[in-house]
């Protein structure tokens, strides 16, 4: 069974502090995604990352950044934590160059800044 | 640009009763087209896709959608509700350029027994 997998379901953070939010996929897929989910704003793209070292901003990249140093890993990073960054955070995955594929989400980490 | 309108927050239907949940996009070129239900306290799960072809696809969970062009429309359609549905779907627009996907701000289905 395919699996997109995040390193918390949970975390509770301190404004100001730095944090990592880690996703690994199994499926061996090129594409990976962070997106944020809010009430009523639905998924927004955070970053995205189409190969090992590459990156895109997504939508709203601001006080976030990423890293993928390994295929099936891609990192979130938040360098020093606000409350509104408090959010449900989604990573998702998908093979590349057919534009039909879908798209295979984790169970996402809802992240508390106090 | 591309954009995705679901005008319905929130819908409570009965079970048993019929479901169609509205989604309406803005796309340049022939969209590719998905529907996602997440379940409280789960990810994103695909329930259907359409890419081309047969304008009627039918999906998981008894679920189906119909594309309509005319009407830039791909509503989600369920002819028996059951309670297990009770969740937040998702519609969608694949990728034209690069690899972002755009997806609505979600509907959330109440099922009342």
């Amino acid at each position: 069974d395919v699996k997109v997998t995040q390193s918390s379901r949970y975390l509770v953070k301190r404004t100001g502090e730095k944090v990592f939010l880690e996703c690994v996929q199994d499926m061996d897929h090129e594409n990976m995604f962070w997106y944020r989910q809010d009430p009523g704003l639905g998924l927004r793209l955070i970053y995205f990352s189409y190969d090992v070292k590459m990156k895109e901003k997504g939508d709203i990249p601001e006080g976030y950044s990423v890293s993928r140093e390994k295929k099936e890993r891609f990192s979130l990073i938040l360098e020093s934590a606000s409350t509104n960054q408090t959010s449900m955070y989604l990573c998702a995955s998908s093979p590349a160059h057919e534009a039909y594929n879908e798209q295979f989400f984790g169970p996402g980490t809802r992240l508390t800044v106090l | 640009a591309q954009s995705v309108t679901q005008p319905d927050i929130h819908i409570t239907v009965s079970e048993g009763a019929s479901l169609e949940l509205r989604c309406n996009y803005s796309y340049g070129a022939t969209p590719y087209l998905f529907w996602y239900v997440q379940s409280p306290g789960q990810g994103l799960q695909l329930l259907l896709k359409y890419f081309s072809g047969d304008t009627l696809v039918q999906g998981i969970k008894g679920f189906e959608a119909e594309f309509k062009r005319s009407q830039s429309s791909f509503n989600l359609r369920k002819p028996s509700v059951h309670w297990s549905d009770a969740a937040e779907y998702f519609c969608a627009v694949g990728p034209n350029t690069g690899n972002q996907f755009y997806f609505g701000t979600g509907t959330s289905l109440t099922v009342i027994p």
